[in-house]
C-alpha cells in the first residue's frame, strides 16, 4: 500500500520562529489533508490540499502532486501552535480512508 | 468544533470486558470511518460505513465490530477487551463516500484497558 513519511519527526523553535514540514508519499494520491493534533488529544483539520498552495493566516500548505511531496509552512509560530501535525492521504478506489504519518512532533518554546 | 460528537470521551475499564463508543457525524454527512490511535502503531483505520452499509474494512480485529443506525449514528462494539488495546479511538466523517471528501473529525474517546 502507499506510504507516507513525514520529516523532521520532531522540532523544537522558539516563539516567532517559521518552520517547514514535509510529507512524501510513495504513489499518486487524489487526496491531501493536514492535521494538527492538539496536547488535549483533538484532530484538527489544516488543509484539504490534493495539488496547489492553500493559505490560512499564519499557515500555508503546497502539494506538488507530480513529485509526490507536500509542505506545511508555519510563520511566526506561537506556543498555542504546539503539538503533533499529521499529513495524510487518500488513493483512490473504493475505500475512502486516509493513511497517515507518524507526524512532526512541534514544540514552541516561549 | 468539527460537528462531530463521539461518546464517552474516557473509558477505563478491565480485561476480558466488552465497551461501546458512539459517534454522531455532521450534520448531512453519510459516511463514517473508525480510526485507532496507539503509542506504536500510529493513526490506523478500522472500518468504514457508508448510509448503514459497511464500505471498507481495514486493520479491525475480529472482537471489534461496527455499524451505522439509519439516523447515521455509529457504534464501534470492542469485546473481550486486552491491555493493548488501550488507544485512542477516533470516528471521522464526510459527505460521501469516495477518495475526494475531506474527513472531519470527531474528539476522540480515550480508552484505558486496567
Amino acid at each position: 500500500g502507499i506510504q507516507v513519511e513525514q520529516s523532521p519527526p520532531d522540532l523544537i523553535l522558539q516563539e516567532g520562529a517559521n518552520s517547514t514540514l514535509r510529507c512524501n508519499f510513495s504513489d499518486s494520491v487524489n487526496n491531501l489533508q493536514w492535521f494538527h493534533q492538539n496536547p488535549w488529544g483533538q484532530l484538527i483539520n489544516l488543509f484539504y490540499i490534493p495539488s496547489g498552495t492553500k493559505q490560512n493566516g499564519r499557515l500555508s500548505a503546497t502539494t506538488v502532486a507530480t513529485e509526490r511531496y507536500s509542505l506545511l509552512y508555519i510563520s511566526s509560530s506561537q506556543t498555542t501552535d504546539s503539538g503533533v501535525y499529521f499529513c495524510a492521504v487518500r488513493n483512490g478506489g473504493s475505500q475512502g480512508n486516509l493513511i497517515f504519518g507518524k507526524g512532526t512532533k512541534l514544540s514552541v518554546k516561549p | 468544533d468539527s460537528g462531530v460528537t463521539q461518546t464517552p470521551k474516557h473509558l477505563i475499564t478491565a480485561t476480558g470486558q466488552r465497551v461501546t463508543l458512539r459517534c454522531s457525524p455532521r450534520s448531512g454527512d453519510l459516511s463514517v470511518y473508525w480510526y485507532q490511535q496507539s503509542l506504536d502503531q500510529g493513526l490506523q483505520f478500522l472500518i468504514q460505513y457508508y448510509n448503514g452499509e459497511e464500505r471498507a474494512k481495514g486493520n479491525i480485529l475480529e472482537r471489534f465490530s461496527a455499524q451505522q443506525f439509519p439516523d447515521l449514528h455509529s457504534e464501534l462494539n470492542l469485546s473481550s477487551l486486552e491491555l493493548g488495546d488501550s488507544a485512542l479511538y477516533f470516528c471521522a466523517s464526510s459527505v460521501k463516500h469516495g477518495s475526494t471528501d475531506t474527513q472531519y473529525f470527531g474528539p476522540g474517546t480515550r480508552l484505558t484497558v486496567l
